[in-house]
């Protein structure tokens, strides 16, 4: 299964500055997905993408706040504009090869 | 749309077995299962393609359900390393992987 190196693994960051989080797969993949997670709560999809092509965003998530970059099949970034507080959280990076999710490490955010 | 998992937590001696449930309302493509460790990754376990298809991984394996929509994660004699949260997730069309609130298993000497 594919390996992803996800950085930061941490942050802390001012209200109302932006975070840019990287994502590098060791094989390529035709779609990536970022997650948002809670500490003890679910996974909730902010959005799908493919490479060459924009992110699919889910409900309640719109590309101005969470704009992701697909450059190739072993990339992707998610950005988190113009952070509050609530955007609090950890957020995974995953990958699918047709027999289950890879997840990336998380990147732990806090916005102070 | 989300599945429903149960139990919301379960509390083992180790050597006693588990049951974790997972249901959609949605017609399903794939049923997967995942474990998670605190402050780790989700870990994929295994996947069910078919209605009716169960599959084994060591002692924990899994049942699906294609008509009532439903899963079923089993786990046999339990270890001290099973412990961490499980979460199915339901895909409804290939590429939309949805998780469950997750069931906290904790397995105890």
């Amino acid at each position: 299964s594919a390996v992803i190196s996800q950085k930061p693994s941490r942050d802390i960051c001012q209200r109302g500055t932006s975070l840019t989080i990287q994502c590098q797969v060791d094989s390529q993949v035709t779609m990536m997905f970022w997650y948002r997670q809670q500490p003890g709560q679910s996974l909730t999809l902010i959005a799908t993408a493919n490479q060459g092509s924009e992110a699919t965003y889910e409900s309640g998530f719109v590309i101005d706040k969470f704009p992701i970059s697909r450059p190739n099949l072993t990339f992707s970034t998610l950005t988190v504009s113009n952070m509050s507080p609530e955007d609090s959280s950890i957020y995974l990076c995953s990958a699918e090869q047709g027999y289950g999710y890879t997840f990336g490490s998380g990147t732990r955010l806090t916005v102070v | 749309q989300q599945p429903v998992q149960s139990p919301q937590a379960v509390i083992l001696r180790e050597g006693e077995d588990a049951v974790i449930n997972c249901s959609s309302s949605k017609a399903l493509y794939s049923v997967h299962w995942y474990r998670q460790k605190h402050g780790e990754a989700p870990v994929f376990l295994m996947i069910l393609l078919k209605g009716g298809e169960q599959k084994g991984h060591d002692k924990i394996s899994a049942s699906f359900n294609e008509k009532k929509q439903q899963s079923s994660l089993y786990l046999t004699a339990s270890q001290l390393s099973y412990s961490g949260t499980y979460f199915c997730g339901t895909d409804r069309r290939g590429n939309d992987m949805r998780f469950g609130a997750g069931t906290r298993l904790t397995v105890k000497p």
